[in-house]
């Protein structure tokens, strides 16, 4: 039982180039999100999967688009990466949307943007 | 705008004394308040929910109360070990949807042996 899992841990990208950021769980949950962390500052909300076949936005959503391809998976593409967008970014899950349910995060992606 | 608020600085205790964490928000009144723990590197790992008509929870040697007239939640650690050192975040339910958590930047915890 490996819970939230995500591809790559570390990534250099030039302004300009685009990438995707893979999230996977195998906890049968139902909710994905996507977060980024910047020093001083609280967890961010890119995007969340409230259900398979949902995608909302969420704080910080421009730049950025997802797909949930299925229940287990929640990508994050940046189609054109600029600097403001190094960061380190979270994928979590929980088993319902919503303030009442616990998040399980994943190890994170170092991204940055030269 | 709501907004949480942790202490940026680092807390510094000593080993077996008492840790208290703080988080105030403002501009509403959350239906729940979360706690989790981050190591340097890794993501956050969820330690307490406490509901707002809960005044307070424990878990082994951790305790949340929530002051919901004071808007603030208390986070605390009692025995302390230098295991316990990490970053503590609190999270809260935003307002105007069902789904979004706002999160406090942190407080680092520092025990010393």
């Amino acid at each position: 039982n490996a819970g939230v899992t995500q591809t790559p841990k570390f990534q250099v990208l030039k302004t300009g180039q685009s990438m995707t950021l893979q999230c996977a769980q195998d906890m049968n949950h139902n909710s994905m999100y996507w977060y980024r962390q910047d020093p001083g500052m609280g967890l961010r909300l890119i995007y969340y999967s409230a259900s398979e076949g949902t995608t909302d936005k969420g704080e910080v959503p421009n730049g950025y688009n997802v797909s949930r391809l299925n229940k287990r998976e929640f990508s994050l593409r940046l189609e054109s990466a600029a600097p403001s967008q190094t960061s380190v970014y979270f994928c979590a899950s929980s088993a319902l949307a919503g303030g009442y349910n616990e998040q399980f995060f994943g190890p994170g992606t170092r991204l940055t943007v030269l | 705008s709501q907004k949480i608020e942790q202490n940026s600085e680092a807390l510094n205790i000593q080993e077996g004394k008492t840790a208290t964490l703080t988080c105030n928000y403002t501009n509403y009144s959350p239906a729940y308040l979360q706690w989790y723990r981050q190591d340097p590197g890794r993501g956050p790992v969820f330690l307490l929910l406490i509901r707002e008509n809960e005044k307070e929870k424990r878990k082994e040697r951790l305790k949340v109360t929530f002051d919901t007239t004071l808007k603030q939640s208390l986070f605390h650690i009692t025995a302390s070990q230098p295991a316990d050192s990490a970053t503590y975040l609190c999270a809260l339910l935003r307002m105007d949807s069902n789904y979004q958590l706002i999160w406090g930047a942190g407080t680092k915890l520092i025990i010393k042996p």
